[in-house]
């Protein structure tokens, strides 16, 4: 079946640091590939997505490229702020007529002043 | 504005008492679905949606019902609530449930907080 593995958290870093949460996928076929955000209480956000190999998804400073070879989706931001904190979650969708997403178990981000 | 509600927001009741966790969206989306989020678990979908009338379960449907009678509302049913279901409950709708492009993308309510005693 289709998993999602997420380093552990809580990743804790201060502001201005360099910013990466690792994110393998087991799937079949060409998934498309998401991070969400979640914001003290709050419910999930898209952050960005990728439908396809090499492709890199970005927004807010925030990017992740699709690596079929490695099955991977990385989040990376160069330089994280305060307001950066919360719990980031990878997530894909296989196609085909599968409609059922996969979350990872969410990574928790904390960002110091 | 274009958004997702769930009402109540928390919840506290008793093993076995019928409860009813209600979903709107106002953004005429065909493909709606429910999560649960518990510590260390992630989400995990619960029933999905595709359109009026369509239903089916996800990955952990036992204990829980749904309906869907109208495009924009999509309730969530615990017939006989147990402790096992206090969880942070999460409703998200797209606009169908086609992958590969932006109508794929799902936006989620701001959550209600479930304790079953």
């Amino acid at each position: 079946g289709n998993s999602v593995t997420q380093m552990e958290g809580p990743v804790t870093l201060s502001e201005e640091a360099f910013l990466t949460i690792n994110c393998t996928y087991t799937a079949t076929g060409y998934p498309s590939l998401f991070w969400y955000v979640q914001y003290p209480g709050e419910g999930l956000q898209l952050l960005l997505k990728a439908t396809k190999a090499d492709d890199k998804g970005s927004n807010k400073g925030f990017e992740a490229t699709y690596r079929k070879e490695t099955t991977s989706f990385h989040l990376e931001k160069g330089s994280v702020q305060v307001s950066d904190s919360a719990v980031y979650f990878c997530a894909l969708r296989r196609g085909g007529g599968s409609y059922i997403p996969t979350f990872g178990r969410g990574t928790s981000l904390i960002v110091h002043p | 504005e274009a958004q997702v509600t769930q009402n109540p927001r928390y919840l506290i009741t008793v093993t076995g008492k019928k409860l009813t966790v209600t979903c709107s969206q106002n953004m005429n989306h065909e493909y709606m679905s429910w999560y649960r989020q518990d510590p260390g678990l992630g989400l995990r979908q619960i029933y999905y949606s595709m359109n009026v009338e369509v239903t089916d379960k996800g990955d952990v449907p036992e204990g829980y019902k749904v309906s869907r009678k109208e495009k924009r509302n999509f309730p969530l049913i615990l017939e006989s609530p147990s402790p096992n279901q206090t969880s942070l409950y999460f409703c998200a709708s797209s606009l169908s449930s086609l992958a590969g492009g932006p109508q794929e993308t799902q936006y989620f309510g701001p959550g209600t907080r479930l304790l079953v005693l």
